[in-house]
């Protein structure tokens, strides 16, 4: 249980256009929704919290209208980079949380999509 | 500042060998340690998670330790397998009022384990 898939997992595109990210929980619904980066050999960095039926909470440095999270339903989040630039490339990964009231609830992480930026 | 250090940062051991990886961590106030394995190019998936009161935990091979009062765990492989190759991140979990889901994760920067035949 408690399966939460990424597509795509693999995207190429030009510098200029804009790509979106779905992060599903496929079992189970999560209120909360996360959004992670990640370069070669560095652990994550988190980007950005969302909650359901709210407003995306960006860490510092994040910039939200290059990064648009949506998070409009229980089973579903979508991180779209806009205009999307070559030092935009890298491995961004969600991950999805049942009760957001609990803390000790786990997160359950996608398997990442790696985007390239030519 | 929150900060969670893991050694080292990277081990190549034979297949078979055990091996032990450290978590130091300074995250206040305290509320879980959780120890996830990242193959490469994949999602980290959660091995164990410990609270403040537990010592031990075990998944298969894979053993936990978490020692509260010096801030410190362990994950101990045994028999160690070709697919135990991954990284192994510690995430330490602060307790927060009110809205738990910013900022309540500290992620180390994860040990490269390279298990040869």
């Amino acid at each position: 249980g408690a399966v939460v898939s990424q597509h795509p997992s693999w995207v190429i595109c030009k510098s200029g256009t804009s790509v979106k990210i779905e992060c599903r929980s496929l079992d189970f619904q999560a209120t909360t929704m996360f959004w992670y980066r990640q370069f070669p050999k560095q652990s994550l960095m988190l980007m950005a919290t969302s909650n359901e039926g709210s407003k995306a909470t960006y860490e510092q440095g994040v910039e939200k209208d290059k990064f648009l999270i949506n998070h409009a339903s229980l089973t579903l989040s979508t991180l779209t980079v806009t205009s999307a630039h070559p030092e935009d490339s890298s491995f961004y990964i969600c991950s999805a949380r049942k009760d957001r009231t609990i803390s000790n609830q786990p997160q359950h992480f996608g398997d990442g999509t790696r985007l390239s930026i030519l | 500042k929150n900060q969670v250090e893991q050694s080292p940062q990277s081990l190549i051991i034979l297949e078979g060998k055990n091996c032990t990886l450290q978590c130091n961590y300074t995250v206040s106030p305290f509320s879980n340690l959780r120890w996830y394995k990242q193959d490469t190019g994949r999602g980290p998936v959660s091995l164990t998670i410990m609270t403040f009161s537990e010592n031990t935990k075990s998944n298969g091979r894979y053993t936990a330790t978490l020692d509260a009062d010096t801030k410190q765990s362990s994950l101990h492989i045994t028999a160690s397998q070709l697919s135990d190759s991954a990284s192994y991140i510690c995430v330490v979990s602060a307790r927060a009022p009110g809205d738990t889901g910013r900022r309540a994760l500290t992620f180390g920067s994860g040990t490269r384990l390279q298990v040869q035949p």
